[in-house]
């Protein structure tokens, strides 16, 4: 069962730009987390926003949070081409539990 | 160091031959998880286990078994692989499960299936 759907698919920028990325849910949560995954390796957890957060910052990452909408977003600010990866957001009300979205593929180019 | 250990990393194998990928974790965690990740569906569960001897089926269990003898390791076996599981496979584990928390992934396994 698929909860999260990132958009868009992929994206493409410059190094020093900004990357927005987003993902909708279908379901209540109560709580949502991004995640990394470099080419064809492990995730790696990014970030962990409550229900009743509208926004968290993690150096230069920052998620927010609209319930109401049932979407986050995950904003990398001044890119750099190491950040280039897919990231997921995951749902759930526990680990067992937590659902991934299909990802977004996002390139920083130098 | 905390991890997630998988093996083997990569795996070719013919239909029907049994397989075994091990997942061990040092972090005493008492949840683990398995996923497949196929291009375009994202990471799919397959089964997960809430500790020794406690373990449940997720959303696409079909064709694989696992078990959890011990709290560190959590293998998957594939009793009679085909082709239709090839794959990148997931081993996960995590401190909490009642409550959401951080999940700690190994590095895959790319099983490929002929």
């Amino acid at each position: 069962s698929q909860q999260g759907e990132e958009d868009p698919q992929a994206l493409s920028i410059q190094e020093g730009e900004n990357a927005t990325m987003n993902c909708s849910y279908k379901t209540s949560i109560n709580n949502l987390q991004w995640y990394r995954q470099n080419s064809g390796r492990g995730l790696v957890h990014l970030i962990l926003i409550r229900s009743n957060e509208r926004e968290k910052h993690s150096g230069r990452l920052r998620v927010t949070l609209d319930t109401s909408k049932k979407s986050s977003s995950l904003l990398i600010t001044a890119s750099r081409a190491a950040d280039t990866a897919s990231y997921f957001c995951a749902t759930g009300r526990s680990f067992q539990k937590l659902v991934f979205g299909t990802g977004t593929r996002l390139l920083v180019s130098p | 160091e905390a991890q997630v250990t998988q093996n083997p990393r990569y795996l070719i194998t013919v239909t029907g031959k049994k397989l075994t990928v091990t997942c061990s974790q040092n972090m005493n965690h008492e949840y683990m998880s398995w996923y497949r990740q196929d291009p375009g569906l994202g990471l799919r569960q397959i089964y997960y286990s809430m500790n020794v001897e406690v373990t449940d089926k997720g959303d696409v269990p079909e064709g694989y078994k696992v078990s959890r003898k011990e709290k560190r390791n959590f293998p998957l076996i594939l009793e009679s692989p085909s082709p239709n599981q090839t794959s990148l496979y997931f081993c996960a584990s995590s401190p909490q499960g009642d409550r959401a928390s951080e999940a700690f992934f190994g590095q895959g396994t790319r099983l490929t299936v002929v």
